[in-house]
């Protein structure tokens, strides 16, 4: 009930497409869905968040799809650029703690 | 400091040897995490503080793992006995107060472990 299931495990997208990462849970205990940016030898660093009363945030390029019935929620990066070119991590966190259940994580290439 | 720091940045030991992991968070931080990450996996919650004290070790995986943080900032995370299976990255992370709020998380660098 703890997991949080992301796919793909990889993704390779030519510049300027758009990237697609997807998550799924189980545990209605979790009250907030962040996405982290990982870069090699790096720790991982928020990119955007959304709560679980909200269906969709957007900041720049990156959009989050929220789907609380489905107990799903989606990364989207729009005109994806090699300086896209991570491992992205969903996770999702029990309000009583802070802790943050991760996703598997995805790494992306972006080609130029 | 500007964001956490942790050192060292590498630990290699043997089998059995005991080592201790520093978390440096940002000041004012009143809650403290820990992650171990294997390689290719996400973050594995394995403590948190809230303060001095460990409000949540439940992802600590057995008794070889101890971590404190006895004056509220500063924390070491300590491992007896180590195994080759102890062989990760370490993270730590903090925020500002942990709960409600959403109070972001950021993470330092980590440090790698590597167990021989």
């Amino acid at each position: 009930q703890q997991q949080v299931k992301q796919s793909p495990q990889s993704l390779i997208v030519q510049k300027g497409g758009i990237s697609i990462i997807n998550c799924a849970y189980e545990n209605t205990a979790f009250d907030y869905f962040p996405w982290y940016q990982q870069f090699p030898g790096k720790g991982p660093a928020l990119l955007i968040a959304i709560r679980p009363d909200v269906s969709e945030k957007k900041e720049g390029r990156f959009t989050i799809s929220f789907n609380k019935s489905a107990k799903q929620f989606s990364l989207h990066i729009m005109d994806s650029q090699p300086g896209d070119s991570a491992t992205y991590f969903c996770a999702a966190r029990f309000g009583n703690t802070g802790k943050l259940i991760f996703g598997q994580g995805t790494t992306l290439q972006v080609k130029p | 400091g500007a964001g956490v720091s942790q050192t060292p940045s590498n630990k290699v030991t043997e089998k059995g040897k005991y080592v201790e992991l520093r978390c440096d968070p940002i000041s004012g931080h009143t809650a403290l995490y820990w992650y171990r990450q294997s390689l290719g996996q996400g973050p594995e919650f394995l403590i948190y503080f809230q303060g001095t004290g460990a409000a949540d070790d439940s992802g600590l995986p057995n008794d070889r793992f101890f971590a404190v943080r006895p004056e509220g900032s500063v924390s070491t995370l300590k491992i007896q006995r180590t195994e080759r299976g102890d062989s990760a990255v370490y993270l730590c992370a903090s925020s500002p107060s942990g709960t409600g709020a959403y109070n972001e998380q950021f993470f330092g660098p980590g440090t790698r472990l590597t167990v021989l």
